[in-house]
Formats: structure tokens, C-alpha cells, sequence
């Protein structure tokens, strides 16, 4: 069974201060999904990574998918009350489903 | 296109009725995934069809949990007798082709059995 870790599970900063969640596995995925959940809603794909190393910025996030692909980091700068939400990672296997981590829970303070 | 509709929202039910949720995806998009999500937790896969035919069902889903895709396109899973435990958000999500790059979901149905 594949399972994904995330880190830290709980995160409240304040407003312009810069950050990095973690995506972890044992396994080798084919791919990598990062969404970002709020409350009541479903979770909204924020980027895919699918080769070793690859690194992808979306304006002041910067996603980076391991070179072994088991994992990946979503580095967030200047961060913004907007930013706020659940960041969820998804690794994808060729043929599978898609398997979630726990999730990172955000909170950007004004 | 719209994306990925769920209906309904909300659902509230008493334990022991049945409900059904209907998914419809993008269109052209040939899988259809389910995935059931409590407060503060990740998403816990369910099912996934591709086209009609239903290729994977987790362990979570008992007996009580069936789901269907009869044509290819739009969904529904339905969960007979209810129970409280039952609670949770229910998303939806599509993808196209076969090699699982990205999922697109849906609003999702918040259950709640009382």
C-alpha cells in the first residue's frame, strides 16, 4: 500500500512570512498532485509534477518533485491571508488510483 | 464546461435510509474516481471506474456502498442503511487517459446521518 506523509501537520504564520510543507513517501509515485482545500469545498489542483527534480512556480508558490520521486515541497513566499487552506499532496501510479496525504493545515494571519 | 458537478451538496439522512450521490464529470474525461473525506483528515479513495467499467474498490467500501457508471458518464454511488459513522464529505473527480497525471473534483456532498 502506498502511503503519502505530511509536514508539518498544523502551520499558522504571519502574513509575508515564507514557508515550506513537505510531501513524503516510501514509494515511487508516477506523479504528483498538490491542491489546496477549503472548508466545505473540494480540493482545487494547484500543479502536477512528473519528472525527478522537476521544479514548477505558480506566481509565489514553487513546487519541487523529488529526484527519486517520492517526494516533493510546496514553497510558499510572501505568504497571504489568501493562502490559507488545507495543502493536500496525491500521488498518482500508472493505472491506480490516486493516493492522498493527510494534508498540511495553513493559516496565514493579517 | 463547467467541471466536475456533484449533487447534492448537502445531504441529511436518518441512520438505516439509503442515499444516492450523482458525479458527473468533465466530459470526455474516461475516469471517474470517489473518495470519502472526514473532518481533518485526507481524502480516502473509495473507487475509480474508467469508462463503465469499475477497476478498483477500496476495502472501504462495504457491502452497504455500491456504485455505478452504466454509460460511461456521469455516476452514482449509493449507501444503503446508513449508519452514523457514515458522515463525510463524498467527493467526486474525473481524469482523462490512463497513465494518471491529474484528478479534477468536484464541489463534494457533505453527508450527515443522524
Amino acid at each position: 500500500t502506498q502511503l503519502l506523509e505530511q509536514s508539518p501537520q498544523f502551520l499558522s504564520i504571519q502574513e509575508g512570512e515564507n514557508l515550506t510543507v513537505y510531501c513524503n513517501s516510501s514509494s515511487v509515485f508516477s506523479s504528483l498532485q498538490w491542491y489546496r482545500q477549503e472548508p466545505g469545498e473540494g480540493p482545487v489542483l494547484l500543479v502536477t509534477v512528473v519528472t525527478g527534480g522537476e521544479v514548477k512556480k505558480l506566481k509565489r508558490l514553487t513546487f519541487q518533485f523529488g529526484d527519486a520521486r517520492k517526494d516533493s515541497s510546496l514553497h510558499i513566499t510572501a505568504a497571504q491571508p489568501g493562502d490559507t487552506g488545507l495543502y493536500l499532496c496525491a500521488g498518482g501510479d500508472y493505472g491506480q488510483n490516486f493516493v492522498f496525504g493527510p494534508g498540511t493545515r495553513l493559516s496565514v494571519l493579517p | 464546461d463547467t467541471g466536475v458537478s456533484q449533487d447534492p451538496r448537502h445531504k441529511i439522512t436518518k441512520r438505516g435510509q439509503n442515499v444516492t450521490f450523482r458525479c458527473d464529470p468533465i466530459s470526455e474525461h474516461n475516469r471517474l474516481y470517489w473518495y470519502r473525506q472526514t473532518l481533518g483528515q485526507g481524502p480516502e479513495f473509495l473507487t475509480y471506474f474508467q469508462n463503465e467499467a469499475q477497476l478498483e474498490k477500496s476495502r472501504l467500501l462495504s457491502d452497504r456502498f455500491s456504485a455505478e457508471r452504466p454509460k460511461g458518464s456521469f455516476s452514482t454511488l449509493e449507501i444503503q442503511r446508513t449508519e452514523q459513522g457514515d458522515s463525510a464529505m463524498y467527493l467526486c473527480a474525473s481524469s482523462w487517459g490512463t497513465t494518471n497525471t491529474e484528478a479534477f473534483f468536484g464541489q463534494g456532498t457533505r453527508l450527515t446521518v443522524v
